[in-house]
Formats: structure tokens, C-alpha cells, sequence
């Protein structure tokens, strides 16, 4: 059974700071690796989605690299911004049989404090 | 392209009901997955369908149900409602290779 989980649970950063947020998962039989950004009682917004055979993806200020043999993958965000307060959720996609699911960690709660 | 969108977007309702959750599949996807969120937890795998059969189930009740119909749009019912279902429900489609889904707003249940 897969399992992933996120670490810090909860980080709070002054604006500008560089941050990484890890996640590892138990079962390395991955498609692929998606990192999602929720704001308070919103929907999912994906921000990158890494394919098992890739190392790593990279949008703007944002880069989120993959390890799959370690079950690891970090997401760097530069420069913080107070924009980027929110909870990041770490997803990854496996074969469950007949179709494919997704199994996510319980997030990691950003707040940037201008 | 059209998105994907769920309805409604709020419900409450009381102990022992039951409620129908919607959800329209961006266009050209042919699976459409549900996944329940409770507070400050990760979203939990409900079930998902391909066209229109029930294909995988994570780990909740019968009372949980689906529907998929020919245009690809999907129901989620849940009977005999507990106080543990209050969540919100968000519904994902993809296309045939299935290895990217994309998630609709989602629609926050609460039950009293």
C-alpha cells in the first residue's frame, strides 16, 4: 500500500526566504509525482507534475525534483512571496490493477509573513 | 477545452440522508476519478469509473456509489450520511493513457 508524507507539516517563512518542502513515498512503482497548491477551502491547482523518468520540473520560481529510487521528491520555491501562502499537497500516481490512482501526503501548511 | 466542473458547490445536510454529488469531465476524457477530503488531510482515492463501469475502489462503505454516463459526466452518491462525510468532494477526469488527472473545484459537504 502506498503511503506519502510531507514534511514540514506546517513552516512559516519571512517573505523573500528560499524554502524546500519534502515528501517521500513508500512504493518507488511510480508513473509520476504531482505537486498541487490549495488555498483555504478551495480546489487543487497542479504546479508541477514530474514523469517517473524524469529528474526534475521547473515552472518560474518553482522547481520540484524526483528521486524515485529513494521515494523522495522536494519542491523548491525562491524568493517566497506572501502570495505563496498556502498548503502544498505532494501526490503521486500509481497502477492500482485496472486503473490508475493517485495517493497524496497530508500537505505541508506555507505561511509567508511580509 | 472546457475544464472540469463539479455541482453544487456548498451542501448541508443532516444525519441519514442521502446526496449527489455532479461532476462534467474536461472534454475528450473518458475516466472520471472521486476523491473525499476531509479537514486537514490529503485527498483519499473514493472510487473511479471507465466508460461508464466502476473501475477501482479505495477503502469506503457501499453507501459511497457511482454513476458514469455516455457523455462521460459522473455522480457520486453517498446514502445513510454520517457526521464523518462532511468533506469536500473533489472529482478528477483524464484521458485514455490516464496518467494526468485534472481536478474540478470541488463541492464542500457538510452534514449536521
Amino acid at each position: 500500500k502506498q503511503e506519502v508524507t510531507q514534511i514540514p507539516a506546517a513552516l512559516s517563512v519571512p517573505e523573500g526566504e528560499n524554502l524546500v518542502l519534502n515528501c517521500s513515498f513508500t512504493d518507488s512503482a511510480i508513473y509520476n509525482l504531482q505537486w498541487f497548491r490549495q488555498d483555504p477551502g478551495k480546489g487543487l491547482t497542479s504546479l508541477l507534475l514530474i514523469q517517473s523518468s524524469q529528474r526534475e520540473q521547473t515552472s518560474g520560481r518553482l522547481n520540484a525534483s524526483l528521486d524515485k529510487s529513494s521515494g523522495r521528491s522536494t519542491l523548491y520555491i525562491a524568493a517566497s512571496q506572501p502570495g505563496d501562502s498556502a498548503t502544498y499537497l505532494c501526490a503521486v500516481l500509481n497502477s492500482g490493477g485496472s486503473n490508475y490512482k493517485l495517493t497524496f501526503g497530508k500537505g505541508t501548511l506555507l505561511t509567508v509573513n511580509p | 477545452e472546457t475544464g472540469v466542473t463539479q455541482s453544487p458547490t456548498h451542501l448541508i445536510k443532516t444525519r441519514g440522508q442521502q446526496v449527489t454529488l455532479r461532476c462534467s469531465s474536461q472534454s475528450g476524457h473518458n475516466t472520471v476519478s472521486w476523491y473525499q477530503q476531509a479537514l486537514g488531510q490529503g485527498p483519499q482515492f473514493i472510487f473511479q469509473y471507465y466508460r461508464e463501469e466502476e473501475n477501482g475502489r479505495g477503502n469506503f462503505p457501499p453507501r459511497f456509489s457511482g454513476l458514469q454516463f455516455p457523455n462521460y459526466s459522473s455522480e457520486l452518491n453517498v446514502n445513510a450520511l454520517e457526521l464523518d462525510d462532511s468533506a469536500l468532494y473533489l472529482c478528477a477526469s483524464s484521458d485514455l493513457s490516464g496518467d494526468t488527472q485534472y481536478f474540478g473545484p470541488g463541492t464542500r459537504l457538510t452534514v449536521l
